[in-house]
């Protein structure tokens, strides 16, 4: 147990629909970083939210996007789905932006269809 | 290109029997090194990270880790596996100088047979 949780656990979408994610960082944890996992695959990274700014960003478009709280907790904002986004969106919490020691929560499955 | 590799997409192991997943990373300097463990339809575990000094790391578990500079590898191992061990393995880098992403592997896929 992590302490991290995410909702939902699992969701379906129709493509071109948007859909927000949450994550409960851990407590204390002031970072949030997000990854997307596709099956068979190791996780991608997104980016990283460090006291409520972006702090880092992957090679995603634009219509990814995010907030973060002043709880330290965080949304992950998709919007305009398509079929390729369908994976295991995972929150990682941590105590500092460089992961030297992130906990994850259990993601969320999306399903786009 | 920068990447980190694990060469075995799957490996099968007899219980008891002893293991090592290796991981590869191709940086032009050292980064910070982790190992990851995933049980299906979970979220990932850490196992153990290395930062400097001792290379080799113990961690939860039972596993272990040496780190070799001269190979650029980090590869992880177990004396004696247990059907529990059964899951998915990630390595993973972060580079020290320009924090923030946990770079990933493609993972390794543990069988355990009894």
């Amino acid at each position: 147990e992590t302490g991290v949780t995410q909702s939902p656990t699992h969701l379906i979408k129709t493509r071109g629909q948007q859909v927000t994610l949450r994550c409960s960082s851990q407590s204390g944890h002031n970072t949030v970083s997000w990854y997307q996992q596709a099956l068979g695959q190791g996780p991608q990274f997104i980016f990283q939210y460090y006291r409520e700014e972006e702090n880092g960003r992957g090679n995603f478009p634009p219509r990814f996007s995010g907030l973060q709280f002043p709880n330290y907790s965080s949304e992950l904002n998709v919007n305009a789905l398509e079929l390729d986004d369908s994976a295991l969106y995972l929150c990682a919490s941590s105590l500092n932006t460089l992961n030297t020691e992130a906990f994850f929560g259990q993601g969320t499955r999306l399903t786009v269809v | 290109a920068q990447s980190v590799t694990q060469p075995d997409i799957h490996i099968t192991v007899s219980e008891g029997a002893s293991l090592e997943l290796r991981c590869n990373y191709s940086y032009g300097a050292t980064p910070y090194l982790f190992w990851y463990v995933q049980s299906p339809g979970q979220g990932l575990q850490l196992l153990l990270k290395y930062f400097s000094g001792d290379t080799l790391v113990q961690g939860i578990k039972g596993f272990e880790a040496e780190f070799k500079r001269s190979q650029s590898s980090f590869n992880l191992r177990k004396p004696s596996v247990h059907w529990s061990d059964a899951a998915e393995y990630f390595c993973a880098v972060v580079l020290n100088q320009a924090g923030t992403a946990l770079i990933f592997g493609k993972g390794t896929t543990l069988s355990v047979s009894s």
